[in-house]
Protein backbone atom coordinates (compact mmCIF):
# COMPACT_ATOMS: atom_id res chain seq x y z
CA UNK A 1 0.00 0.00 0.00
CA UNK A 2 0.94 3.30 -0.74
CA UNK A 3 0.22 5.34 2.68
CA UNK A 4 -1.74 7.88 3.06
CA UNK A 5 -1.34 10.53 -0.04
CA UNK A 6 -1.37 14.10 0.44
CA UNK A 7 -1.96 16.62 -2.19
CA UNK A 8 -0.30 19.28 -2.72
CA UNK A 9 2.80 18.25 -0.85
CA UNK A 10 3.53 22.64 -0.78
CA UNK A 11 1.10 25.62 -1.53
CA UNK A 12 1.96 29.21 -1.67
CA UNK A 13 -1.30 31.75 -2.07
CA UNK A 14 -2.28 34.95 -1.44
CA UNK A 15 -4.37 36.12 1.43
CA UNK A 16 -8.14 35.75 0.43
CA UNK A 17 -7.25 33.14 -1.96
CA UNK A 18 -9.31 29.73 -2.10
CA UNK A 19 -6.92 26.52 -0.84
CA UNK A 20 -7.87 23.32 -0.93
CA UNK A 21 -6.12 20.13 0.60
CA UNK A 22 -6.76 16.95 -0.11
CA UNK A 23 -6.28 13.62 1.09
CA UNK A 24 -6.51 9.67 -0.19
CA UNK A 25 -6.29 7.23 3.25
CA UNK A 26 -5.13 3.73 3.03
CA UNK A 27 -7.75 1.30 1.82
CA UNK A 28 -9.59 -0.17 3.95
CA UNK A 29 -9.27 2.41 6.73
CA UNK A 30 -12.60 3.65 7.91
CA UNK A 31 -11.70 6.77 9.77
CA UNK A 32 -9.67 10.02 8.77
CA UNK A 33 -8.61 12.59 10.87
CA UNK A 34 -7.32 16.13 9.68
CA UNK A 35 -4.54 17.88 12.06
CA UNK A 36 -2.81 21.14 11.71
CA UNK A 37 0.90 21.62 12.80
CA UNK A 38 2.25 24.72 13.98
CA UNK A 39 5.50 25.95 15.99
CA UNK A 40 2.75 27.93 18.41
CA UNK A 41 0.23 25.88 18.60
CA UNK A 42 1.40 22.46 17.96
CA UNK A 43 -0.30 19.62 16.75
CA UNK A 44 -4.02 20.22 16.37
CA UNK A 45 -6.72 17.75 15.89
CA UNK A 46 -8.82 19.63 13.08
CA UNK A 47 -11.85 17.47 12.53
CA UNK A 48 -12.15 13.65 12.02
CA UNK A 49 -14.68 11.42 10.46
CA UNK A 50 -15.80 7.31 10.66
CA UNK A 51 -17.19 5.82 7.70
CA UNK A 52 -17.52 9.16 5.97
CA UNK A 53 -19.33 11.14 8.30
CA UNK A 54 -17.68 13.87 9.99
CA UNK A 55 -17.92 12.97 14.02
CA UNK A 56 -15.95 16.32 15.77
CA UNK A 57 -15.25 19.15 13.74
CA UNK A 58 -14.91 21.23 17.28
CA UNK A 59 -11.04 21.61 16.26
CA UNK A 60 -12.07 23.95 13.12
CA UNK A 61 -10.67 27.06 13.60
CA UNK A 62 -13.95 28.79 12.32
CA UNK A 63 -15.97 28.86 9.03
CA UNK A 64 -13.80 29.83 6.53
CA UNK A 65 -12.34 26.13 7.29
CA UNK A 66 -14.62 23.64 5.91
CA UNK A 67 -13.95 19.28 5.33
CA UNK A 68 -15.56 16.80 2.91
CA UNK A 69 -15.47 12.91 2.99
CA UNK A 70 -17.24 11.98 -0.54
CA UNK A 71 -16.43 8.53 -0.36
CA UNK A 72 -14.30 6.10 1.60
CA UNK A 73 -10.72 6.85 -0.54
CA UNK A 74 -11.06 10.54 -0.54
CA UNK A 75 -11.13 13.69 1.15
CA UNK A 76 -11.08 17.57 1.06
CA UNK A 77 -10.13 20.43 3.52
CA UNK A 78 -11.27 23.61 2.23
CA UNK A 79 -9.92 27.36 3.64
CA UNK A 80 -12.04 30.18 2.09
CA UNK A 81 -10.96 33.07 2.46
CA UNK A 82 -7.06 31.83 3.17
CA UNK A 83 -5.24 34.58 5.96
CA UNK A 84 -1.69 34.56 6.81
CA UNK A 85 -2.37 32.97 10.36
CA UNK A 86 -3.63 29.51 8.64
CA UNK A 87 -0.10 28.84 7.29
CA UNK A 88 1.09 25.47 9.00
CA UNK A 89 1.74 22.05 7.77
CA UNK A 90 -1.51 20.25 7.42
CA UNK A 91 -1.51 16.57 8.02
CA UNK A 92 -4.17 13.57 7.30
CA UNK A 93 -4.00 10.41 9.21
CA UNK A 94 -6.35 7.20 8.82
CA UNK A 95 -6.90 4.07 10.70
CA UNK A 96 -9.32 0.76 11.07
CA UNK A 97 -11.70 1.58 14.00
CA UNK A 98 -12.17 -1.25 16.48
CA UNK A 99 -9.93 -3.67 14.54
CA UNK A 100 -6.45 -3.36 15.78
CA UNK A 101 -4.29 -1.39 18.28
CA UNK A 102 -6.09 2.01 17.25
CA UNK A 103 -2.87 3.26 15.12
CA UNK A 104 -2.90 5.92 13.06
CA UNK A 105 -1.54 6.49 9.35
CA UNK A 106 -0.07 9.85 8.75
CA UNK A 107 0.80 11.61 5.50
CA UNK A 108 3.78 13.42 4.59
CA UNK A 109 1.74 16.55 5.22
CA UNK A 110 1.25 19.91 3.43
CA UNK A 111 2.98 22.84 3.83
CA UNK A 112 0.60 25.89 3.46
CA UNK A 113 2.27 29.02 2.90
CA UNK A 114 -0.46 32.53 2.64
CA UNK A 115 1.04 35.58 1.89
CA UNK B 1 -10.44 16.36 30.68
CA UNK B 2 -8.13 15.14 28.49
CA UNK B 3 -4.75 16.24 28.65
CA UNK B 4 -0.98 14.27 27.97
CA UNK B 5 2.23 16.82 29.06
CA UNK B 6 5.53 16.26 28.14
CA UNK B 7 8.72 18.44 28.46
CA UNK B 8 9.76 20.12 25.27
CA UNK B 9 13.22 19.88 24.87
CA UNK B 10 15.84 16.81 25.39
CA UNK B 11 19.18 16.95 24.82
CA UNK B 12 21.64 13.87 24.72
CA UNK B 13 24.90 12.71 23.85
CA UNK B 14 25.41 9.77 21.26
CA UNK B 15 25.74 6.72 22.95
CA UNK B 16 24.11 7.85 26.27
CA UNK B 17 20.43 6.88 26.62
CA UNK B 18 17.60 9.29 26.19
CA UNK B 19 14.31 8.48 28.81
CA UNK B 20 11.27 11.04 27.38
CA UNK B 21 8.74 11.15 29.87
CA UNK B 22 4.89 11.60 29.45
CA UNK B 23 2.24 12.19 32.12
CA UNK B 24 -1.44 11.51 30.57
CA UNK B 25 -5.22 12.19 32.47
CA UNK B 26 -7.48 9.42 30.95
CA UNK B 27 -7.05 5.73 32.25
CA UNK B 28 -9.59 4.24 29.98
CA UNK B 29 -7.38 4.35 26.96
CA UNK B 30 -6.72 0.61 25.88
CA UNK B 31 -3.68 1.55 24.53
CA UNK B 32 -0.69 4.17 24.64
CA UNK B 33 1.73 5.24 22.16
CA UNK B 34 4.55 6.80 21.04
CA UNK B 35 4.91 8.57 17.99
CA UNK B 36 8.05 9.98 16.42
CA UNK B 37 8.30 13.24 13.51
CA UNK B 38 11.28 13.44 11.66
CA UNK B 39 12.03 16.82 10.05
CA UNK B 40 10.24 17.74 7.01
CA UNK B 41 7.37 13.98 7.79
CA UNK B 42 4.66 13.05 8.89
CA UNK B 43 4.34 11.44 12.74
CA UNK B 44 4.89 7.61 12.91
CA UNK B 45 4.12 4.96 15.21
CA UNK B 46 7.39 4.57 17.17
CA UNK B 47 5.79 1.62 19.60
CA UNK B 48 3.34 1.27 21.59
CA UNK B 49 2.21 -0.76 24.88
CA UNK B 50 -1.12 -2.22 26.25
CA UNK B 51 -2.61 -0.50 28.85
CA UNK B 52 -2.58 -3.66 31.35
CA UNK B 53 1.52 -4.16 30.82
CA UNK B 54 3.73 -2.26 33.05
CA UNK B 55 6.88 -2.72 30.53
CA UNK B 56 7.40 -3.15 26.99
CA UNK B 57 10.89 -3.68 25.38
CA UNK B 58 11.25 -3.62 21.77
CA UNK B 59 15.55 -3.74 20.43
CA UNK B 60 16.97 -0.05 22.21
CA UNK B 61 13.52 1.27 22.90
CA UNK B 62 11.66 0.57 26.69
CA UNK B 63 8.24 2.11 27.38
CA UNK B 64 7.43 2.05 31.08
CA UNK B 65 3.78 2.32 32.20
CA UNK B 66 2.80 3.48 35.42
CA UNK B 67 -0.62 3.56 35.73
CA UNK B 68 -1.09 4.46 39.19
CA UNK B 69 0.69 7.69 38.57
CA UNK B 70 -0.98 7.69 34.82
CA UNK B 71 2.96 8.32 33.89
CA UNK B 72 4.47 7.24 30.68
CA UNK B 73 7.98 6.79 29.31
CA UNK B 74 10.14 6.41 26.40
CA UNK B 75 14.18 5.25 26.94
CA UNK B 76 16.42 4.38 24.17
CA UNK B 77 19.75 3.09 24.72
CA UNK B 78 22.60 3.74 23.07
CA UNK B 79 20.96 6.84 21.35
CA UNK B 80 21.97 7.81 17.65
CA UNK B 81 22.13 10.99 15.61
CA UNK B 82 19.40 9.13 13.68
CA UNK B 83 16.90 9.67 16.60
CA UNK B 84 16.94 13.43 16.76
CA UNK B 85 13.36 13.88 15.76
CA UNK B 86 10.16 15.01 17.86
CA UNK B 87 8.55 12.52 20.18
CA UNK B 88 4.72 12.45 20.86
CA UNK B 89 3.03 10.49 23.64
CA UNK B 90 -0.40 9.77 22.88
CA UNK B 91 -3.53 7.83 24.10
CA UNK B 92 -6.72 6.92 23.00
CA UNK B 93 -10.00 7.00 25.36
CA UNK B 94 -12.45 7.81 22.50
CA UNK B 95 -11.55 7.19 18.73
CA UNK B 96 -9.29 9.86 18.29
CA UNK B 97 -5.77 10.31 19.71
CA UNK B 98 -4.68 12.68 22.25
CA UNK B 99 -1.39 13.88 21.53
CA UNK B 100 1.36 15.32 23.82
CA UNK B 101 3.09 18.62 22.99
CA UNK B 102 6.18 16.78 21.87
CA UNK B 103 9.53 16.02 22.69
CA UNK B 104 12.24 17.36 20.43
CA UNK B 105 15.25 15.26 20.91
CA UNK B 106 18.32 16.42 19.74
CA UNK B 107 21.58 13.95 19.76
CA UNK B 108 25.08 15.52 19.81
CA UNK B 109 28.36 14.15 18.78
Amino acid sequence: DAGVIQSPRHEVTEMGQEVTLRCKPISGHNSLFWYRQTMMRGLELLIYFNNNVPIDDSGMPEDRFSAKMPNASFSTLKIQPSEPRDSAVYFCASTLQRGGTGEQFFGPGTRLTVL
Amino acid sequence: GEDVEQSLFLSVREGDSSVINCTYTDSSSTYLYWYKQEPGAGLQLLTYIFSNMDMKQDQRLTVLLNKKDKHLSLRIADTQTGDSAIYFCAEKPTDKLIFGTGTRLQVFP
